[in-house]
């Protein structure tokens, strides 16, 4: 079965300034997807970037990366120019490419709670 | 709109009583999928639908807890006898049958809070 470790609970960064959140996953298939969901206080979790793990190429959206090192197994996030709206917990979620049975769902860590300081 | 929904949002009910919730998804996704999160953790997989047909389910999953999606749109998930362990947010979310069409991504809806007493 797949594991993923967030091992930040919680982290804190002044408005502007970037924060990398770090993610590590535990499998032994090569293909799947990898998430970075955010999950703002008694709102919906929403999808912030994704990565799918045939690409060697680090996904990016506006100011959202991750750092996908594959053999690492490992899938950080930074967030540049951080603003007061990131301010939420932040799950990593890894995803089997395998369609069916226990691997369809997304397995997730423990999450991480980023507070953005004004 | 058209995102995934779910009701009641919140439920506050006696130890022993039945409870219902209901996910409406994304019309074109065919899958759906429960999941339970209780505070400060993450969310953990519960059940999972294609259509009208119940996948997989997890070991979390006990004999009181039953989902359905008898058309293969919208899901209830029933949790009979109740009990405080229950406690928690009940999401769920919608994705297309990844060979089908589609990103791995899941769209959650913004969850049904239970509170047994």
């Amino acid at each position: 079965a797949q594991t993923v470790t967030q091992s930040q609970p919680e982290m804190s960064v002044q408005e502007a300034e970037t924060v990398t959140l770090s993610c590590t996953y535990d499998t032994s298939e090569s293909d799947y997807y990898l998430f970075w969901y955010k999950q703002p206080p008694s709102r919906q979790m929403i999808l912030v970037i994704r990565q799918e793990a045939y690409k060697q190429q680090n996904a990016t959206e506006n100011r959202f990366s991750v750092n996908f090192q594959k053999a690492a197994k490992s899938f950080s996030l930074k967030i540049s120019d951080s603003q007061l709206g990131d301010a939420a917990m932040y799950f990593c979620a890894y995803r089997s490419s395998i369609s069916g049975g226990g691997a369809d769902g997304l397995t997730f860590g423990k999450g991480t709670h980023l507070i953005i300081q004004p | 709109d058209t995102g995934v929904s779910q009701n009641p949002r919140h439920k506050i009910t006696k130890r022993g009583q039945n409870v219902t919730f209901r996910c409406d998804p994304i019309s074109e996704h065919n899958r759906l999928y429960w999941y339970r999160q209780t505070l400060g953790q993450g969310p953990e997989f519960l059940t999972y639908f294609q259509n009208e047909a119940q996948l997989e389910k997890s070991r979390l999953l006990s004999d009181r807890f039953s989902a359905e999606r008898p058309k293969g749109s919208f899901s209830t998930l029933e949790i009979q006898r109740t009990e405080q362990g229950d406690s928690a947010m009940y999401l769920c979310a919608s994705s297309f049958r990844l060979s089908f069409r589609g990103t791995g991504e899941l769209f959650f809806g913004e969850g049904s809070r239970l509170t047994v007493l």
